[in-house]
């Protein structure tokens, strides 16, 4: 079973705070994602990595950067935390196999961050 | 516009029932269909997924695709309690690693 897991379940930071979300998947996946979940506004994509060291922006970036050191991990960093950015925060990887690919998405359980 | 939009619920149905959920999408280049259930409080768990169009069966649920109409549902048969859920559409091209997303549908079972 792939698992994707996530260094925190529940975070509370104040203003102006640098947050970092830690998530480490198993599987070898080549692919990974950060999603904000937010009710009312469904899941929507902060950034997202093909392979180490490389990134792209997803719907909404500002604010956020994101590091991919290593094949397995994918980190999604606030540099300076708003209340705004108060939300549940998902991971997920996905695989990539030759030509073709399910894009099917693997998630872990969320960290739900609240800025104070 | 919403590239997929999700009939937005909240649904509440009686134990046993047939549930149907439903999403539209806009782009024709979708090729792949997934559908994932989130518990409260927990990320969401890939519940089924097809290929373009027709019917795909996994026990009480069924997935249907119809591309012609950009139209694909979920059918929850014998809805028990426990498949009170969100439940997220997805559709992606298939070539990139990149799905978008439905904004969910709220489902209660009642016992």
């Amino acid at each position: 079973d792939v698992k994707v897991t996530q260094s925190s379940r529940y975070l509370v930071k104040r203003t102006g705070e640098k947050v970092f979300l830690e998530c480490v998947q198993d599987m070898d996946h080549e692919n990974m994602f950060w999603y904000r979940q937010d009710p009312g506004l469904g899941l929507r994509l902060i950034y997202f990595s093909y392979d180490v060291k490389m990134k792209e922006k997803g719907d909404i970036p500002e604010g956020y950067s994101v590091s991919r050191e290593k094949k397995e991990r994918f980190s999604l960093i606030l540099e300076s935390a708003s209340t705004n950015q108060t939300s549940m925060y998902l991971c997920a990887s996905s695989l990539t196999s030759g030509t073709s690919s399910t894009d099917t998405q693997y998630f872990g359980p969320g960290t739900r961050l609240t800025v104070l | 516009q919403k590239e997929v939009e999700q009939d937005p619920g909240p649904l509440s149905v009686p134990e046993g029932a047939i549930v149907s959920l439903n999403c539209t999408y806009s782009n024709s280049a979708f090729q792949y269909f997934m559908w994932y259930r989130q518990y409260s409080r927990k990320g969401p768990e890939l519940l089924m997924y097809t290929y373009s169009s027709g019917n795909k069966e996994d026990g009480r649920f069924t997935a249907q695709v119809d591309k012609s109409s950009k139209y694909i549902s979920l059918f929850i048969r014998d809805s028990q309690p426990s498949d009170s859920a969100t439940y997220l559409c997805a559709m992606s091209v298939g070539n990139a690693g990149k799905s978008t997303f439905g904004d969910g549908t709220t489902l209660t079972v009642k016992p």
